[in-house]
């Protein structure tokens, strides 16, 4: 079974700085899908940043762009620019290719602070 | 906006009732999937709807069943309800039921007194 670990229950950054969050998950799949998903306090889970495994390019979207390294098994998330909205908790997320997986896998999460 | 709509926002009730949680996906989205968000288990999937059928199952108890309905609105009936039942569930949906994002409708706040 797939697992998904992220190892920093809290981070906090200065407003206006960049933060990476971490995030690890074991499979023996070679397909798969990456997300970085963002709750806020509203609870609300939002799509942060979509990645695909057999796309060597990292994905970006605006202030958010991940470091995808699939050998290590590894996918960080940065925010370049922190703003205050960014405040929440971040869970990564894995999801199998194949069809007959197509359920979310969720780490455990982490709560960003920002500072201003 | 995700365009993921569930009723109730919060619900509270006590051990040994049923309740329903209803959860209209976007639209054109045929996949419905419902996960639970616990403080001790975190995010968990419970099951999947494609089209009206049942697609993947979870951990999701027995005293706890699905389905999704022709106009593809689904409904998550939690029975016997007991104090660790108290959590989050959320519907989200996906255009068909593999390689597609997944968007998150606001989450059923349920409490279990």
């Amino acid at each position: 079974a797939q697992t998904v670990t992220q190892s920093q229950p809290e981070m906090s950054v200065q407003e206006a700085e960049t933060v990476t969050l971490s995030c690890t998950y074991d499979t023996s799949e070679s397909d798969y899908y990456l997300f970085w998903y963002k709750q806020p306090p509203s609870r609300q889970m939002i799509l942060v940043i979509r990645q695909e495994a057999y796309k060597q390019q990292n994905a970006t979207e605006n202030r958010f762009s991940v470091n995808f390294q699939k050998a290590a098994k590894s996918f960080s998330l940065k925010i370049s620019d922190s703003q205050l909205g960014d405040a929440a908790m971040y869970f990564c997320a894995y999801r199998s290719a194949s069809s007959g997986a197509q359920k979310l896998v969720f780490g455990q999460g982490t709560r960003l602070t920002i500072n201003p | 906006d995700s365009g993921v709509t569930q009723t109730p926002k919060h619900l509270i009730t006590a051990t040994g009732q049923r309740v329903t949680l209803r959860c209209s996906p976007r639209s054109g989205d045929l996949s419905v999937y419902w996960y639970q968000q616990s403080l001790d288990q975190g995010l968990q999937f419970l099951i999947q709807y494609y089209n009206g059928e049942e697609r993947a199952k979870g951990n999701i108890l027995e005293r706890f069943s699905a389905q999704q309905f022709p106009d593809l609105h689904s409904e998550l009936n939690l029975s016997s309800l007991e104090l660790g039942d108290s959590a989050l569930y959320f519907c989200a949906s996906s255009v068909r039921d593999y390689q597609e994002t997944q968007y998150f409708g606001p989450g059923t706040r349920l409490l279990v007194l």
